[in-house]
């Protein structure tokens, strides 16, 4: 159990053009995701945490308006990185958080490699 | 602000060597959890302890959490190849949304 899936895994765009990253819990409800980016060789960095019908609550320092999410649904978070820049790349890693486990355990999904040209 | 301390940062050793990652705090966590992540992955949960000098093992690899709740290792037993990797600890607990706190990471290189 506990499966986070994250779409696409790789994605390659133009400066100024927006991309969007898809996370869902496969096999569970999750009220509550996060979205971190990590540097090579380096932690994760909360960016956000998305709550199901709510507005997501953002890190200080993260643009809102340049990193947009939507938790639409009980299984479904997407982040969309508006007019991206070369130093947008990295790399982006969605969790979620089980009702049914620990209060503070997150599943991961695999990650989505951005590369903006 | 709470702050998880992880050492050491960078760990390269033999096949067969013991080795031992510590997280620490002066804050205490309602949890604590121990991810590994490989390259251009996404990290994989490991362990969580929740109870002060709680002792979790899984085959090679013990985990402890501290009485007090503020620090906790992991020990692997006869490193192999297929340990190597990013070790994160993360405190849960914190805020409304309980985010975790991340230690900065452990990496680990086992030569064969």
């Amino acid at each position: 159990g506990a499966v986070v899936s994250q779409h696409p895994s790789r994605v390659i765009c133009k400066s100024g053009t927006s991309v969007k990253i898809e996370c869902r819990s496969l096999d569970f409800q999750a009220t509550t995701m996060f979205w971190y980016r990590q540097f090579p060789k380096q932690s994760l960095m909360l960016m956000a945490t998305s709550n199901e019908g709510s507005k997501a609550t953002y890190e200080q320092g993260v643009e809102k308006d340049k990193f947009l999410i939507n938790h639409a649904s009980l299984t479904l978070s997407t982040l969309t990185v508006t007019s991206a820049h070369p130093e947008d790349s990295s790399f982006y890693i969605c969790s979620a958080r089980d009702p049914r486990t620990s209060p503070d355990t997150q599943y991961f999904g695999p990650g989505t490699r951005l590369t903006v040209l | 602000t709470q702050l998880l301390e992880q050492s050491p940062q960078f760990l390269s050793i033999q096949e067969g060597e013991n080795l031992t990652v510590y997280c620490n705090s002066s804050s205490v966590f309602s949890s604590l959890q121990w991810y590994r992540q490989e390259p251009g992955e996404g990290p994989v949960l490991l362990v969580t302890v929740v109870t002060g000098g709680e002792v979790k093992k899984l085959k090679r690899l013990t985990f402890q959490f501290g009485d007090a709740r503020k620090d906790s290792s992991l020990h692997i037993t006869a490193a192999q190849p297929g340990d190597t990797g990013l070790y994160l600890c993360a405190g849960g607990g914190a805020g409304n949304n309980r985010k975790l706190i991340w230690g900065l990471g452990t990496s680990l290189a086992v030569n064969p």
